[in-house]
């Protein structure tokens, strides 16, 4: 049972554009949202979060748009830059025990 | 700062053999966590460590696997016998405290099981 689902396992953009990650998950008690960026060889980096209190946060190029009433939440990376080639994976939590719940990774290949 | 560090990075072993992943978390880090991720699959959490006190085991098949944190510091992570479907990367991360503390994450120990 997949609590938190990246449905598109990659994506291709071209640089200086928009890349759009998205990620949908079924359990309503989550109430905080994070994505993780990893290299390959590399464990994974915290890149932004957001609480179910709020519908956007943003953080430099990257902004993360929580949808409750679609259970749906987007990561925006303006512009696409080389470095951000990488696997995006989204995470959530709920109160009741802040354990992550991962979903499966988006790899983002930036194209020159 | 030193970051989270792992040994070994890769290992290959053969089924019902045994194998040991160790991880030393950033300095002052008092929860530890041990995630396992399989290929195509984001990261499990195995168990949690609050200093050297589990927190969480929920998840760790115990009748193969163990781990402990006997001084609050280093982690070891076991498997005896090892699986086919054990074949995995074995993250370590830790945090400043548990709760919604940011999870810093080493580069992780790559087991295959054949």
């Amino acid at each position: 049972d997949q609590q938190v689902k990246q449905n598109s396992p990659s994506l291709s953009v071209q640089e200086g554009r928009i890349s759009i990650l998205n990620c949908d998950y079924t359990n309503s008690m989550f109430d905080y949202f994070l994505w993780y960026k990893k290299y390959p060889a590399e464990g994974p980096t915290f890149l932004i979060s957001i609480s179910s209190i709020k519908d956007k946060n943003e953080d430099g190029r990257f902004t993360v748009f929580l949808n409750k009433s679609a259970k749906h939440l987007s990561l925006h990376i303006v512009p696409s830059q080389p470095g951000d080639s990488a696997v995006y994976f989204c995470a959530a939590s709920a109160t009741s025990n802040y354990q992550l719940i991962w979903g499966a990774g988006t790899k983002l290949i930036i194209k020159p | 700062e030193a970051g989270v560090a792992q040994s070994p990075r890769y290992k290959i072993i053969e089924k019902r053999q045994s194998v040991a992943f160790w991880c030393n978390p950033i300095s002052g880090h008092a929860t530890l966590y041990w995630y396992q991720q399989i290929l195509g699959q984001g990261p499990k959490l195995l168990i949690q460590f609050q200093n050297n006190g589990v927190v969480d085991d929920s998840q760790l098949p115990k009748d193969r696997f163990s781990a402990e944190r006997l001084k609050g510091v280093d982690s070891t992570l076991k498997i005896q016998p090892a699986k086919l479907e054990d074949s995995a990367v074995y993250l370590c991360a830790s945090s400043l405290s548990t709760g919604r503390s940011e999870q810093f994450f080493g580069p992780g120990t790559r087991l295959t099981v054949l």
